[in-house]
């Protein structure tokens, strides 16, 4: 059982250049979850989704973009990255249904240059 | 939205000492968490605790949801409890986490 799985763990960008993190769940999660965390900082909630198909944005969704087609994947896409998106970004997942906790994956940092 | 206070922001032990780490919101939740946050970034979940008592080994917490507010203890700390510690609540039924600022926790040897 591997939990929630972050890809690339590192990644170095230009300005201007976009990609996809990956975060994939096998616990048959219907809620997952994108943070950033900024040096020093606690973890602010990007986009999230309560099942596929529905997604829906957090505090600090500017620059990001997500989709939810599958129960078990919930990509984040960043597009023209910014020095100001130079940060660790965890994906979470949780069941959704009470008493149950959330789940980080290891993390991904990104540095734009 | 709601706010959550961790406090001390920073504590610095020596092995063996004990410590309470407090978390205030400011609202009613319907979860609670700590976690740890490693020095390699890794976040460990160290309690589900939206009311009530736990114990896991040297470390317990308290969350009294009436009064809003959840405390972490750490007895007989070693250098291996150093890094930073969250508490994360949620309120609504997405369960979003919000997130303290964290206590940066160093233990001496």
């Amino acid at each position: 059982n591997a939990g929630v799985t972050q890809t690339p763990k590192f990644r170095i960008l230009k300005i201007g250049q976009s990609m996809t993190l990956q975060c994939t769940q096998d616990m048959n999660h219907n809620y997952m979850y994108w943070y950033r965390q900024d040096p020093g900082m606690g973890l602010k909630l990007i986009y999230y989704s309560v099942g596929a198909g529905i997604t829906d944005k957090g505090e600090v969704p500017n620059g990001y973009n997500v989709s939810r087609s599958t129960t078990e994947d919930f990509p984040l896409r960043l597009e023209l990255a910014a020095p100001s998106q130079t940060s660790v970004y965890f994906c979470a997942s949780t069941s959704g249904t009470p008493s149950t906790e959330a789940f980080f994956g290891q993390g991904t940092r990104l540095t734009v240059v | 939205g709601i706010q959550v206070e961790q406090s001390p922001p920073d504590l610095i032990l020596q092995e063996g000492a004990n410590s309470t780490l407090r978390c205030n919101f400011s609202d009613s939740v319907n979860n609670l968490q700590w976690f740890h946050q490693n020095p390699w970034g890794q976040l460990i979940n160290l309690f589900y605790i939206p009311s009530g008592t736990k114990q896991n080994g040297r470390l317990s917490a308290t969350t009294v949801a009436t009064e809003r507010y959840s405390l972490l203890y750490i007895s007989s700390s070693q250098t291996t409890d150093s890094g930073v510690y969250f508490c994360a609540v949620a309120m609504d039924s997405s369960y979003k986490l919000i997130f303290g600022s964290g206590t940066r926790l160093l233990v001496r040897p």
